[in-house]
């Protein structure tokens, strides 16, 4: 069983839907927490971070985070055609240094 | 600022050929990782360096993947006598410096196709 597991989609929604992501993991010592988004043929990159259980919001992202229940999701509100991508979960222990990575969720926002 | 960047962006070689991957991490960043993208399998750790201390060899699938940062800079992953599982991309990241709530900058990647 993987340490984080990430449904890989695809997932197709219309252009202003809100959409919603989630990952699962099983390691407890996992602190910090990251959305990558990645396009095509790029490099991920950085959407949201964030530490402590709860909510934080940036535009129309928003990152939750449950340590109890060890389950974490993003959702996108009003969902454009530009949010088309792979998104990928990530997670790090307390002092550690490697990302542990969901194998990524592919969403397409279709007009 | 410039990102991190990779070279080269494609790489096709035969099988049991050895093949040498650069990256060139931003300017000031302390730590350098190396991940590895397989279809299906996400990304996978494979080795991280920071300043002077001893390299994290710990993701390294086999002992013909090596991996070394001259001058605290640039990065070279080589693989040596290549296989077909070894095709995927290879990322790079960067960030200024380990731990806490620091952030990983990756580069575009380095997509290897083994014959």
């Amino acid at each position: 069983q993987k340490e984080v597991e990430q449904d890989p989609g695809p997932l197709s929604v219309p252009e202003g839907a809100i959409v919603s992501l989630n990952c699962t993991y099983s390691n407890s010592a996992f602190q910090y927490f990251m959305w990558y988004r990645q396009y095509s043929r790029k490099g991920p990159e950085l959407l949201m971070y964030t530490y402590s259980s709860g909510n934080k919001e940036d535009g129309r992202f928003t990152a939750q985070v449950d340590k109890s229940s060890k389950y974490i999701s993003l959702f996108i509100r009003d969902s454009q055609p530009s949010d088309s991508a792979t998104y990928l979960c990530a997670m790090r222990a307390g002092g550690g240094n490697k990302l542990t990575f969901g194998t990524g969720t592919q969403l397409k926002v279709e007009l | 600022g410039a990102g991190v960047s990779q070279s080269p962006s494609n790489k096709v070689t035969e099988k049991g050929k050895d093949v040498e991957l650069r990256c060139d991490p931003i300017s000031g960043h302390t730590a350098l990782y190396w991940y590895r993208q397989s279809l299906g399998q996400g990304l996978e750790f494979l080795i991280y360096f920071q300043g002077n201390s001893a390299p994290d060899k710990s993701g390294l699938p086999s002992d013909r993947f090596s991996a070394e940062r001259t001058g605290g800079s640039v990065s070279t992953l080589t693989i040596q006598r290549t296989q077909q599982e070894d095709s995927a991309v290879y990322l790079c990241a960067s960030s200024l410096q380990p731990g806490g709530t620091d952030t990983q900058y990756f580069g575009p990647g380095t997509r290897l196709t083994v014959l």
